[in-house]
């Protein structure tokens, strides 16, 4: 069975700092990762993912991950946070056997301060 | 546009009532989600179809039923023996062939007992 480990609730970053966003996994086949971001009363939008080939992954809104087999992580990443980041964000491993079912982690609720 | 749409956006259900959640997709995806999401749970699967006619329990799915009849259509019935219905759902789909493919979230139904 495979399951996702978001550390930290919460995480409270300055307005242009370093926002770093943790992910562990656990699954006995390799994974396929990905990272949704989802603001209020909205559904989950797609940030980045990663399936095969590089292990550096770039997404929309200059955040990035890395995934790291030998930690089982895969960090979300940006160099500089803008307010408009506020959000929930939630990493997710798929079930690789073709059924395309993902298993999510609790969320981790990302605020700015101005 | 292409995209996913869930109606309605609210929904009351009185006691010992049966409610549908409506979820429609118009991007010829083949396989369909429905999810619950609680404050601190992240996302948990209730049902979901990879084609028409043919559906399977996810890991939450006493107290709930789905249909799928149409390939664009995944409704969801929230029944009375669902004994916890108040959550945010949300439906997901995605292309059927090929791993590692991403899930596109529709807006949610928010679903109030009364």
């Amino acid at each position: 069975a495979q399951s996702v480990t978001q550390l930290g609730s919460h995480v409270s970053v300055s307005e242009g700092a370093l926002v770093l966003l943790r992910c562990n996994y656990s699954s006995s086949v390799p994974p396929y990762l990905f990272w949704y971001v989802q603001y209020p009363n909205q559904g989950l939008q797609l940030l980045l993912k990663y399936t095969t080939g590089a292990t550096l992954v770039k997404g929309i809104n200059g955040f990035e991950a890395e995934f790291k087999k030998s930690e089982t992580s895969f960090h979300l990443t940006k160099p500089s946070a803008h307010m408009s980041d506020a959000a929930e964000y939630f990493c997710a491993v798929s079930d690789n056997f073709g059924n395309e079912k993902l298993t999510f982690g609790t969320g981790t609720r990302l605020t700015i301060i101005p | 546009d292409g995209g996913i749409t869930q109606s309605p956006k609210y929904l009351f259900r009185k006691e010992g009532q049966n409610v549908t959640l409506s979820c429609e997709q118009n991007l010829n995806h083949d396989a369909m989600y429905w999810y619950r999401q609680d404050p601190g749970q992240g996302l948990r699967l209730i049902y979901y179809s990879q084609i028409v006619n043919d559906f399977q329990k996810g890991d939450i799915a006493e107290g709930y039923s789905v249909s799928r009849e149409k390939k664009e259509s995944f409704p969801l019935t929230v029944t009375s023996a669902q004994k916890n219905p108040t959550a945010f759902y949300l439906c997901a789909s995605s292309n059927r062939q090929g791993r590692g493919e991403t899930q596109y979230f529709g807006p949610g139904t928010r679903l109030l007992v009364l």
